[in-house]
């Protein structure tokens, strides 16, 4: 039982483009939010967060936002630059436990 | 700082051989986790500790496979023994207490013929 569903495995998004990633979670619990990028042959690395109180965070070209009734959030990548070209792991977590990720979603930037 | 520090990264292993990974948190953080990834599980969280104290190991697949912690600064996760099936790339991770931001290693690909 998934409580954290990542539906495309994959997208494709020309430079310059925006690229939107999806998260879908079932756990009304949860109360912060994560997006990680993983390149090959490394761990997966932060990217921005946001907590359930809010419905939107933007650090430079990333943008999360939240939608707690939809128990939806997206990631919102304008510009996109080649070198995003990475998996994108989305989490979630509820206080004092440990964070619990999507399955990942692939995203390719063609110049 | 130099991050969370895993070892190896890569091993080979023989069915039934055991197997140790090791890992190294970042300094002065006091959670350390132990993820697995695979193609059809993606990333499941095996165990984790806060203070070097087991808090949830409900994701060790099995009682081959169990985790240490004998100080801040040092975590083995040992499959004994090992099978095809685990084959896989390990991660650890850690935060600091207050922070939902975990910071983790490069992994250790594990294949176990």
């Amino acid at each position: 039982d998934q409580q954290v569903k990542q539906n495309s495995p994959s997208l494709s998004v020309q430079e310059g483009r925006i690229s939107i990633l999806n998260c879908d979670y079932t756990n009304s619990m949860f109360d912060y939010f994560l997006w990680y990028k993983k390149y090959p042959a490394e761990g997966p690395t932060f990217l921005i967060s946001i907590s359930s109180i809010k419905d939107k965070n933007e650090d430079g070209r990333f943008t999360v936002f939240l939608n707690k009734s939809a128990k939806h959030l997206s990631l919102h990548i304008v510009p996109s630059q080649p070198g995003d070209s990475a998996v994108y792991f989305c989490a979630a977590s509820v206080p004092g436990t440990a964070l619990i990720f999507g399955k990942g979603t692939t995203l390719s930037v063609s110049s | 700082d130099a991050g969370v520090i895993q070892s190896p990264r890569h091993e080979v292993t023989e069915m039934g051989q055991e197997v140790t990974l090791r890992c190294k948190p970042i300094s002065g953080h006091d959670y350390l986790f132990w993820y697995r990834q695979t193609m059809m599980r993606g990333l499941e969280l095996l165990i984790y500790f806060n203070n070097n104290v087991p808090i949830d190991d409900s994701g060790m697949p099995e009682d081959r496979f169990s985790a240490k912690m004998p100080n801040a600064s040092f975590s083995t996760l040992k499959i004994q023994p090992s099978e095809p099936r685990d084959s896989a790339v390990y991660f650890c991770a850690s935060s600091p207490t207050g922070s939902n931001i975990q910071y983790f290693g490069a992994g250790t690909r594990l294949s176990v013929l």
